[in-house]
Parts: structure tokens; sequence; C-alpha cells
């Protein structure tokens, strides 16, 4: 159990385009979902964390405005990059906690490795 | 805010050689993880530590976090080749709080 899955797995698109990743907890229902930004050989940053049904807590540093994350239920929640711009190529990468659950336990996805021409 | 610092950022060993890896957190910790990143891949949960002092193995994997609990380490014994990957740490601050990702050690075993 706890599986999360991402989709899509890999992505291109062109500069100024917006991209949307999904994240959905397969088998268990996520009170919180997290994401993540890791670039090549670093460390995983965290960018946001939702709750189902309230607004993203983002990082310091992580613009809300272009990192749109939507947790519209219980098992999926959605990063779309909009305007996207060379910069914002990295790995991206969701995890979540699961309700009833220890709150400390996260699981994470297989991540979305996005790249913007 | 919070930084979890990992040492050695990177290793290099031969095949069934010991390998260690140390993580140091600026502020106490409720928990510390650890995860196993393969190139290209996403980091995969290894364990959790709770308690002050606690030790936990798996198979070749020795697991430690400190008595104040701001610092941890992992050990493997005999590496293999299969043991390649970057090895991250992260800590909580507290039981609903966010993960810090230490900076990770990546370690390569050759025959």
């Amino acid at each position: 159990g706890a599986v999360v899955s991402q989709h899509p797995s890999w992505v291109i698109c062109k500069s100024g385009t917006s991209v949307k990743i999904e994240c959905r907890s397969l088998d268990f229902q996520a009170t919180t979902m997290f994401w993540y930004r890791q670039f090549p050989k670093q460390s995983l940053m965290l960018m946001a964390t939702s709750n189902e049904g309230s607004k993203a807590t983002y990082e310091q540093g992580v613009e809300k405005d272009k990192f749109l994350i939507n947790h519209a239920s219980l098992t999926l929640s959605t990063l779309t990059v909009t305007s996207a711009h060379p910069e914002d190529s990295s790995f991206y990468i969701c995890s979540a906690s699961r309700e009833g659950g220890f709150s400390y336990e996260q699981y994470f996805g297989p991540g979305t490795r996005l790249t913007v021409t | 805010g919070q930084q979890v610092m990992q040492i050695p950022q990177y290793q290099h060993v031969q095949e069934g050689e010991d390998f260690t890896t140390y993580c140091n957190s600026s502020t106490t910790l409720s928990n510390i993880q650890w995860y196993k990143q393969r190139p290209g891949g996403h980091p995969v949960f290894l364990i959790q530590l709770v308690k002050s002092g606690e030790v936990k193995k798996q198979k070749r994997l020795t697991f430690q976090f400190g008595e104040a609990k701001k610092n941890s380490s992992l050990h493997i014994t005999a590496t293999q080749t299969t043991d390649v990957g970057t090895y991250f740490c992260a800590g909580q601050a507290g039981t609903a709080s966010k993960l810090t990702f230490g900076t990770g050690t990546r370690l390569q075993v050759t025959l």
C-alpha cells in the first residue's frame, strides 16, 4: 500500500507555455501533499505544502503565481508551472502523508522531469 | 531556517569496502529519515529513526540517531555495486512539520 503516482513522468515544453503535473495517491487518502524540486546533482528542495481544500503554503523564494498548486481532493494534487522558462527545467517530485497514519510518514511519487526549450 | 548537511558529498569505494555518511542538523529533530536515490530515479524511503540514540539495522545497513537528536549516520558494510546511488537524510523538527532534506552523499562502487 501507500503508492503515489505522478503524471506525466517527463515533459518537454516550449518557453512561455504552461505545464500541469498531477500527483495521485492510489490506495490511500492523503491529508497533505508536498511538492519538491530537484536540480541535477542537488538535493530535494521543498516548494510547497498543500492540504485538501485549502490554499498551499509556499516556501520562501517560491513564486506562488508561477507555481500554481491545487489540492482538489484527498487523492489528487496538481502543480502547474505557468509561463515556463528554461530555468524551470528540473525534476519535480511530490509526496503525500496518509490520513490516519503517522504524520511524519511521506510517500514519494516517481517524479516528473520537465524540460523547457 | 533549518539546515541539514551531509558529509562527504561524494565517496568512491571498491566493492567490499565499508561506507559511512554523516548527517548534521542545525536544529533538534523529532525524527530523521533516510532515502536512497538511484541515478535517474526518485528517492526511496529506507528507514525512520525517532528515539534519541536509536540504532536500527537493515541487512548490511546500520542507521544511528544521535543522543541530542541533531545528527545521524548511515553505515554500509561490505558495499556492493547495487549500493550505488545518492543517500539523503531528511529531518523533521516537529511531528507534523515539513521534511528538510540533507545535501546528500553520492556513493560510487566499483569492482
